[in-house]
């Protein structure tokens, strides 16, 4: 079955500490994945997603397949970066085009 | 300005009054797809769209019904709500079906529709 684990409901840091959102998955196949972000009283909005390889606002992600995990990782943690996470994946899978996301984790940067 | 819009935004209702959500998008985008959030749960998706006249199933499509009759709008129909369908409700869209090998088209979300269903 295709899952999308994330097992932190919470995560807090301080300003400038390293942050690892973690994102495991389940999956027959090759997916896409990525890593959506929702600040508050904003929409849902795509931070990063796997095939492109960029990094955004200092985040970047690898695809590991071994692990089935996509780890979100920024090695200096802003003030701004407080919000929700959530990681998902895509693909065909039994002829269907299902996206499943994970139930997210909230990052709360301390000053 | 390209975007998703839903509406209406907030509704409170009555068990078994049928209901329908609209979305809409203007970025001619052929997939769209509907998702519920509910706390300690996620994102779950309703119904999703690759073209017109085309729907499947995600992964919580009972009680719902969609239709794509035209590219740009995908409405959300509760033919007789109940109150465990109380939720935050997202419409999405994306310019092409964002699952493809080799492909990730991100996906645009809506601002949300949050229903109360009593």
């Amino acid at each position: 079955a295709q899952r999308v684990t994330q097992p932190e409901k919470l995560l807090s840091v301080f300003k400038g500490a390293p942050v690892e959102l973690k994102c495991n998955y389940s999956y027959s196949g090759s997916p896409e994945l990525f890593w959506y972000v929702q600040y508050s009283r904003q929409r849902l909005q795509l931070l990063l997603r796997h095939i492109s390889r960029e990094s955004i606002k200092g985040f970047t992600a690898d695809l590991n397949k071994g692990e089935t995990s996509f780890h979100l990782k920024k090695p200096f943690a802003q003030e701004e970066d407080s919000a929700m996470y959530y990681c998902a994946l895509s693909g065909p899978a039994s002829g269907t085009y299902k996206y499943i996301f994970g139930t997210g984790t909230r990052l709360k940067v301390l000053a | 300005e390209a975007q998703v819009t839903q509406n209406p935004r907030y509704l409170i209702t009555v068990t078994g009054k049928k209901l329908t959500v609209t979305c809409s998008q203007n970025m001619n985008h052929e997939y769209m797809s509907w998702y519920r959030q509910d706390p300690g749960l996620g994102l779950r998706q309703i119904y999703y769209s690759m073209n017109v006249e085309v729907t499947d199933k995600g992964d919580v499509p009972e009680g719902y019904k969609v239709s794509r009759k035209e590219k740009r709008n995908f409405p959300l129909i509760l033919e007789s709500p109940s109150p465990n369908q109380t939720s935050l409700y997202f419409c999405a869209s994306s310019l092409v079906n964002p699952g493809l090998a080799g492909l990730n088209y991100e996906q645009y979300f809506g601002p949300g529709t949050r229903l109360t269903v009593t």
